[in-house]
């Protein structure tokens, strides 16, 4: 099993739409989740961080998590051509809190 | 906001030859640099974890003869891609971790793109 997966793409919303990302995991004792967008030929770029259960906002992007269920999402609203990228989902885990990274959705709004 | 330097960008080298990377966080120390690498359309696979003042972590199916490792001080990491080849070319991205507060932070360097031709 892998250990952080998401949703297989890609994923076309139109302009104004919202766009859902999905993510779980497997290791429970997880502490630290994190949404980072990454556009071709460029580092990732953290969108969002969360830390504990439930929802933490910020601007038009929410990330939701549920530890229990080993799930992380983020909902991005009123979805921009600019939000066009790939969209990786990253848990730390292990004694060094290494981040491991899923295989990424990439993400295209059509104006 | 935490800076992470790495340089170079690109590096075009021939076969056989030595790479050198390097990893510096500007505005913090970072005890624990990560280093990625990333084949086209994949995700980034974690290549080592580098603890400064002492030998670097590799993950599984990564050789550490090949891709040296130095965390000699709190603010840099190197990385090393010894003896070349084609099927080296990649992206590689450094990553620091610090802790602020008691939650974890991972701050990217921009990556550097490696041929080897």
């Amino acid at each position: 099993q892998k250990e952080v997966e998401q949703n297989s793409g890609p994923l076309s919303v139109p302009e104004g739409a919202i766009a859902s990302l999905n993510c779980t995991y497997s290791d429970r004792v997880s502490q630290s989740f994190f949404w980072y967008r990454q556009y071709s030929g460029k580092s990732p770029e953290l969108i969002m961080s969360i830390y504990s259960n439930g929802d933490k906002e910020d601007g038009r992007f929410t990330a939701q998590l549920n530890k229990a269920s080993q799930y992380v999402s983020l909902l991005i609203r009123d979805s921009q051509p600019s939000d066009s990228a790939t969209y990786l989902c990253a848990v730390s885990t292990g004694a060094n809190s290494k981040l491991t990274f899923g295989k990424g959705i990439t993400l295209s709004v059509r104006p | 906001g935490a800076v992470v330097s790495q340089h170079p960008s690109r590096v075009i080298c021939k076969s056989g030859t030595s790479v050198k990377i390097e990893c510096r966080s500007l505005d913090f120390q970072a005890t624990t640099m990560f280093w990625y690498r990333q084949f086209p359309k994949q995700s980034l696979m974690l290549m080592a974890t580098s603890n400064e003042g002492s030998k670097a972590t590799y993950e599984q199916g990564v050789e550490k003869d090949k891709f040296l490792i130095n965390h000699a001080s709190l603010t840099l990491s190197t990385l090393t891609v010894t003896s070349a080849h084609p099927e080296d070319s990649s992206f590689y991205i450094c990553s620091a971790r610090e802790n602020r507060g008691g939650v974890d932070g991972y701050t990217f360097g921009s990556g550097t793109r490696l041929t080897v031709v």
